[in-house]
């Protein structure tokens, strides 16, 4: 079964840092682009962060960059994000998605 | 950057009636491989979306065939046959001719039931 699982979020203070990470399985991880995708409560999807197979190939949405860092580790089955001086408007679900299967999501919330 | 807009936002229906949203972007979504990456998103409440149609016009697996999608260059419309109760929710549509740098979604079309 294709499965992906993220993790590390959290409730943290604004201009603070968290990593999440997405462990997958069920499929061949080096053979696919993956992506980070957040969902603020009440509100659409938005693109985060992609990154190509062999990390040759690495975007991010104008609202996270120089902020976020995606990195993979194939070795692992793993995607991470490395969210560095968050804000409140960053608070929502982030998902980890491969084109066809994305996770139930972890929740950040940035608040004092 | 692509801008990505969908009509309408919100669309009551009646079950077992068609339905259809529009999806247009700012740029022409035809890749230099010739495909287009156009794909339609479904998010039912309380659940991570599921990729219903990729390119443009292919149901994903275990995708009903009420299901259809079409258009080209800019102009894309997702259609419901017959609208099932479990139909309601978001349905958004994404590029990913421009990544990289960057995926784009729409901004949603809720469906629900009248």
């Amino acid at each position: 079964e294709v499965q992906l699982v993220e993790s590390g979020g959290g409730l943290v203070q604004p201009g603070r840092s968290l990593r999440l990470s997405c462990a997958a399985s069920g499929f061949t991880f080096d053979d696919y682009a993956m992506h980070w995708v957040r969902q603020a409560p009440g509100k659409g999807l938005e693109w985060v962060s992609g990154i190509s197979w062999n990390s040759g190939s690495i975007g991010y949405a104008d609202s996270v960059k120089g902020r976020f860092t995606i990195s993979r580790d194939n070795a692992k089955n793993s995607l991470y994000l490395q969210m560095n001086s968050l804000r409140a408007e960053d608070t929502a679900l982030y998902y980890c998605a491969k084109d066809d299967t994305w996770g139930q999501g972890t929740l950040v919330t940035v608040s004092s | 950057d692509v801008v990505m807009t969908q009509s309408p936002l919100s669309l009551p229906v009646t079950l077992g009636q068609p339905a259809s949203i529009s999806c247009r972007s700012s740029q022409s979504l035809v890749y230099s491989d010739g495909n287009t990456y156009l794909n339609w998103f479904q998010q039912r409440p309380g659940q991570s979306p599921r990729r219903l149609i990729y390119k443009v016009s292919n149901r994903d697996s275990g995708v009903p065939d009420r299901f259809s999608g079409s258009g080209s260059g800019t102009d894309f419309t997702l259609k419901i046959s017959r609208v099932e109760a479990e139909d309601v929710g978001v349905y958004y549509c994404m590029q990913g001719t421009h990544w990289p740098p960057r995926f784009t979604f729409g901004p949603g079309t809720k469906v629900d039931i009248k």
